[in-house]
């Protein structure tokens, strides 16, 4: 079993429309995790973090977080064509404090 | 506030080859990570520098090094380079040595062996 495991997608979905990218962990002793965006060809950019369970709202994007579930998610709402990247999702090792990346979604917004 | 910037952008090196790959973290930034990303997989951690010392490494070989300067600027050295070496080495720079803090990338070295 990975450690962060993603569904490599790709998700598309129309314009305007929710996109729901989801992520789940193995290390239950994690306690942050952290979305990232990354266009093609360039490098990762944080679009959020959260550290407690339930919901966290920062403009069109919400993360959720179930530390029981071991389950995140990000939520865009009004997904525009300029959101469609790979979102990577994130999480530190409780033993070594090193980040584990999942692969990957890439995220596809249709006009 | 200055970013993450990395050098050199993009670099072709034959196998059997060493390179270096330099780091400038975020001002106010004192740790900072390595990854290597292969085409359309997420970051690999390889190590990570603290106050100059190295905090934590992931299974990469020991051809795979690194140090950190009191400025906490970072380098990453492959020696005897290989073919499966061609990928995106990601520098992100965060506060203290904790994976709990975000960390914030370069925009990357594209490194391809021949």
């Amino acid at each position: 079993q990975k450690e962060v495991e993603q569904n490599s997608g790709p998700l598309s979905v129309p314009e305007g429309a929710i996109a729901s990218l989801n992520c789940t962990y193995s290390d239950r002793g994690s306690q942050s995790f952290f979305w990232y965006r990354q266009y093609s060809g360039k490098s990762p950019e944080l679009i959020m973090s959260i550290y407690s369970n339930g919901d966290k709202e920062d403009g069109r994007f919400t993360a959720q977080l179930n530390k029981a579930s071991q389950y995140v998610s990000l939520l865009i709402r009004d997904s525009q064509p300029s959101d469609s990247a790979t979102y990577l999702c994130a999480a530190p090792s409780s033993n070594t404090g090193k980040l584990i990346f999942g692969q990957g979604t890439t995220l596809q917004v249709k006009p | 506030e200055t970013g993450v910037t990395q050098s050199p952008t993009h670099l072709i090196k034959t196998r059997g080859q060493q390179v270096t790959l330099r780091c400038s973290s975020q001002s106010g930034h004192n740790t900072v990570s390595w990854y290597q990303q292969a085409l359309g997989q997420g970051p690999q951690f390889i190590f990570q520098y603290y106050r100059e010392e190295e905090n934590g490494r992931g299974n990469f070989p020991p051809r795979f090094s690194g140090l950190q300067f009191p400025n906490y600027s970072s380098e990453l050295n492959v020696n005897a380079l290989e073919l499966d070496d061609s990928a995106l080495y990601l520098c992100a720079s965060s506060l203290q040595g904790s994976g709990n803090q975000p960390q914030h990338f370069g925009d990357g070295t594209r490194l391809s062996i021949l």
